[in-house]
């Protein structure tokens, strides 16, 4: 089956790095995401990386992919106290036509001044 | 705000009422999906349509549960005789190609007292 699974809880300083983490399962997943979720909201798509990459960044944000591993890190540089939230790894396995995503239960990310 | 609508944003039933939600897709969006999330975990997949068409349905979706898109545009859940159990955060979601970015709603909360 698929799971994803992530660690459950970060806590970080105000302007240190995070690094969140996730494995996947299935090798076949073109796409892997992550997403962000406020208390009460919706998920907001942060960051995706095709699996053809190892790497992308976008400002503040680095994905890194190891696709021998199965492993998923969203790095967060200079993290902000807007920063603390659940944070989802998603992959999106052939299985599902590649249509459908699997999530992990979600990283909550705890920023202190 | 990512353009995807939903309502109402919470609802409040008793055990064994009908509930129906609505979302409004982005509207050059052909694809659209439901998801279900609970306390703690991550959104689970209930059902894909691609316009009109209901594409995949999820396990986890009971014979309780129908959804509908008649004409490709908006879509309905509805839950009959509920249960405490179906209590959870419901999500759509829609993107327009497969490879394309999955855009969240803010979701309907529904409690089962």
């Amino acid at each position: 089956g698929e799971d994803v699974e992530q660690s459950l809880f970060l806590s970080v300083r105000e302007g240190d790095s995070s690094v969140i983490n996730c494995t996947y399962t299935d090798s076949s997943s073109t796409y892997l995401y992550w997403y962000k979720q406020e208390p009460g909201a919706g998920l907001q798509l942060l960051t995706y990386i095709f699996s053809n990459m190892d790497m992308k960044q976008d400002q503040r944000l680095t994905v890194l992919l190891n696709k021998k591993d199965k492993h998923l890190s969203l790095r967060i540089a200079d993290t902000q106290t807007g920063d603390s939230a659940i944070y989802f790894c998603a992959e999106a396995p052939m299985n599902s036509g590649y249509s459908t995503l699997t999530f992990g239960k979600g990283t909550m990310l705890l920023v202190s001044p | 705000d990512t353009g995807v609508s939903q309502d109402p944003r919470h609802k409040i039933t008793k055990r064994g009422q009908n509930v129906t939600f609505r979302c409004d897709p982005i509207s050059e969006h052909n694809r659209l999906y439901w998801y279900r999330q609970t306390l703690g975990q991550g959104p689970e997949f209930l059902t894909y349509f691609q316009n009109e068409a209901q594409l995949e349905k999820s396990r986890l979706l009971s014979d309780r549960f129908s959804a509908e898109r008649p004409k490709g545009s908006f879509s309905t859940l509805e839950i009959q005789r509920t249960e405490q159990g179906d209590s959870a955060m419901y999500l759509c979601a829609s993107r327009g190609q497969v490879n394309e970015k999955l855009f969240f709603g803010s979701g309907t909360q529904l409690s089962v007292l």
